[in-house]
């Protein structure tokens, strides 16, 4: 069946330092693949998506791109911020269905 | 546009009482979710509708968890009777159409005592 397996929490990294957050994935057919971010007593927030291999989704200095090949979606950014703490989720979405898989989630914490 | 609208977004009562969390889609989103999310479970999908219909309840732990969703711009999820167990993060989601990102409320704080 479908589903989504992301890296093992917490991360803690120091304020500037580049982010990976690995997250690959299992499904039929072709998914829609999303990162999620979680602040503190918020909800879930769409942080990026893509739809297709090879499609780049970015956003607030985030990237990820869908690697048909290595069945993977992996949250990157090159200087993280103490305001990039909170929780990280990789996700699938496909057209059979209106649900979303989610992953376990990540959560980041970013000394200053 | 307004967003996924729960309400309350505090609840706090004592064991074996009915609480009632209640969802405002965004307008024109045709399927609806609601979420759990507790440190040791992490976020867990209870139940979703498509177009007001039931789809998936298989996520709902329990007979004394139901979901309505009387119209296209209302639901509630009902727990009866309460127990301490129950205390979580309760979300509603929405969304257009399938394959597209789902969007969240803040959420509904429960705590059973």
């Amino acid at each position: 069946g479908n589903s989504v397996t992301q890296m093992e929490g917490p991360v803690t990294l120091s304020e500037e330092a580049f982010l990976t957050i690995n997250c690959t994935y299992t499904a039929t057919g072709y998914p829609s693949l999303f990162w999620y971010v979680q602040y503190p007593g918020e909800g879930l927030q769409l942080l990026l998506k893509a739809t297709k291999a090879d499609d780049k989704g970015s956003n607030k200095g985030f990237e990820a791109t869908y690697r048909k090949e290595t069945t993977s979606f992996h949250l990157e950014k090159g200087s993280v911020q103490v305001s990039d703490s909170a929780v990280y989720f990789c996700a699938l979405g496909y057209s059979s269905a209106s649900k979303i898989i989610f992953g376990s989630g990540t959560r980041l914490s970013i000394r200053p | 546009d307004a967003g996924v609208i729960q309400s309350p977004r505090h609840e706090v009562t004592e064991m074996g009482q009915e609480v009632t969390l209640r969802c405002k889609p965004i307008s024109g989103h045709n399927s609806l979710f609601w979420y759990r999310q507790t440190m040791m479970r992490g976020l867990e999908l209870l139940i979703y509708f498509n177009n007001n219909v039931p789809i998936d309840d298989s996520g709902m732990p329990e007979d004394r968890f139901s979901a309505k969703m009387p119209n296209a711009s209302f639901s509630t999820l009902k727990i009866q009777p309460s127990e301490p167990r129950d205390s979580a993060v309760y979300f509603c989601a929405s969304t257009e159409q399938r394959n597209q990102p789902q969007h969240f409320g803040d959420g509904t704080r429960l705590s059973i005592l």
